[in-house]
């Protein structure tokens, strides 16, 4: 199985700390994505990185790769109450339609 | 619209009922998924639609049955399911494009089997 696993599994911190979440897959990808679902709802996609990209920025979010480790972490910065939700790795090997696996996720609680 | 419509939002069911999950999307994607995620646990595939075809079953039992009338519609029969089947069943779409494929997620239905 590729499913990646994610450190940690839950993570505690004040508003306006960084975040740091990583994530670690077994097999070669075409991309790792983070996705971030609250309560138990739908999961919203935040970052698609494709194994040949190192680094990519979106807005309070960095997301690295390392192929060579098969890792990839994502940074929240200065963070927001609302950013409190679980963070989920995906990765996808297959080409055309996807055949997302997750990783078991990091559940992330941002304290007031 | 990038949005994904799943409906009911809520659904209670005996082991004896039949019902059906609803799934709906007008971005035009050619891929539509359906995943199934117990508590506290990460989804899991069941099946991927290509262009109104099956093209991935993760060896989920027959008392799922799914069904892609056309490319905006997606759904899952449900038949003679087991109280361990009650979890959030989630619906996706995505383009088919290599390398862009980020996957846009329903609300999901919360299946309670009694």
């Amino acid at each position: 199985s590729q499913q990646g696993e994610e450190d940690p599994q839950a993570l505690s911190i004040q508003e306006g700390e960084n975040a740091t979440m990583n994530c670690s897959y077994k097999t070669s990808i075409n991309n790792l994505q983070w996705y971030r679902q609250n309560s138990g709802r739908g999961l919203v996609h935040l970052i698609l990185i494709r194994s040949n990209e190192r680094e990519k920025h979106s807005g309070r979010l960095r997301v690295t790769l390392d192929t060579s480790k098969k890792s990839s972490s994502l940074l929240i910065t200065a963070s927001r109450a609302a950013d409190t939700a679980s963070y989920f790795c995906a990765t996808d090997a297959t080409q055309g339609a996807q055949k997302l696996v997750f990783g078991q996720g990091t559940r992330l609680t941002i304290n007031p | 619209d990038t949005e994904v419509t799943q409906t009911p939002k809520h659904l209670v069911m005996g082991m004896t009922n039949k019902k059906s999950l609803k799934c709906e999307q007008h971005m035009g994607h050619r891929a539509m998924y359906w995943y199934k995620q117990k508590a506290k646990k990460p989804p899991e595939l069941m099946f991927v639609y290509s262009y109104e075809k099956l093209s991935i079953n993760e060896s989920v039992p027959s008392r799922f049955s799914p069904e892609c009338p056309n490319s905006s519609l997606l759904n899952l029969h449900l038949h003679a399911l087991q109280p361990e089947d009650s979890a959030l069943y989630l619906c996706a779409s995505s383009r088919m494009a290599l390398g862009q494929n980020e996957a846009f997620f329903g609300q999901g239905t919360r299946l309670t089997v009694v």
